[in-house]
């Protein structure tokens, strides 16, 4: 049961331009959504969340945006860096109860490369 | 401030065989998780820790996994015997009471099974 997943296994962008990040979610009692960034040989690190009574969150060069009734979100990284290439993972978690309780569940991960 | 620190980072095991990895979390981070990362995967938890007691162990296989948190602090996951299908990355993450969907991850583990 893949109640995050991140569709697109990679995305390349050339520097200076937007790199889009996209996430989709199944279980509606989901109440934060969080990107982390894992390099080679690292583990991943927090970039930005959102919660769902959001629909958008903007820190620097990243921005996440949240569609609920799509369910549906994205991660925005303008201008997109040589240093941006990383995996990026989307996560949610829920304390509405379930099995989900309190647990972060993240999609598989897109590969982002970023010429220059 | 010290990040997560696991060891070892590589392990190479044949089949049947155990292995332990060790964790120590940020100094004062309450919850410690582990985590089984596959390759192409996203990480999946595998026992998240309160303090020294389990909060949730219902995706830890229970028939050759085990965990511990003594005193609350470090923590060890062990597998016994060892399979395959367990070569993965295991990541150790850590938080804040109260703060748990910002976790704090470390280095990771690889875990190869031959």
């Amino acid at each position: 049961d893949q109640q995050v997943k991140q569709n697109s296994p990679s995305l390349s962008v050339q520097e200076g331009r937007i790199s889009i990040l996209n996430c989709d979610y199944t279980n509606s009692m989901f109440d934060y959504f969080l990107w982390y960034k894992k390099y080679p040989a690292e583990g991943p690190t927090f970039l930005i969340s959102i919660s769902s009574i959001k629909d958008k969150n903007e820190d620097g060069r990243f921005t996440v945006f949240l569609n609920k009734s799509a369910k549906h979100l994205s991660l925005h990284i303008v201008p997109s860096q040589p240093g941006d290439s990383a995996v990026y993972f989307c996560a949610a978690i829920s304390y509405a109860g379930g099995t989900s309780y309190g647990k972060l569940t993240f999609g598989q991960g897109t590969i982002l490369t970023v010429h220059p | 401030e010290a990040g997560v620190a696991q060891s070892p980072r590589y392990k190479i095991i044949e089949k049947r065989q155990s292995v332990a990895f060790w964790c120590n979390p940020i100094s004062g981070h309450a919850t410690l998780y582990w985590y089984q990362q596959i390759l192409g995967q996203g990480p999946k938890l595998l026992i998240q820790f309160q303090n020294n007691g389990v909060v949730d162990d219902s995706q830890l296989p229970k028939d050759r996994f085990s965990a511990e948190r003594l005193k609350g602090v470090d923590s060890t996951l062990k597998i016994q015997p060892a399979k395959l299908e367990d070569s993965a990355v295991y990541l150790c993450a850590s938080s804040p009471e109260g703060d748990s969907y910002e976790q704090y991850f470390g280095p990771g583990t690889r875990l190869t099974v031959t």
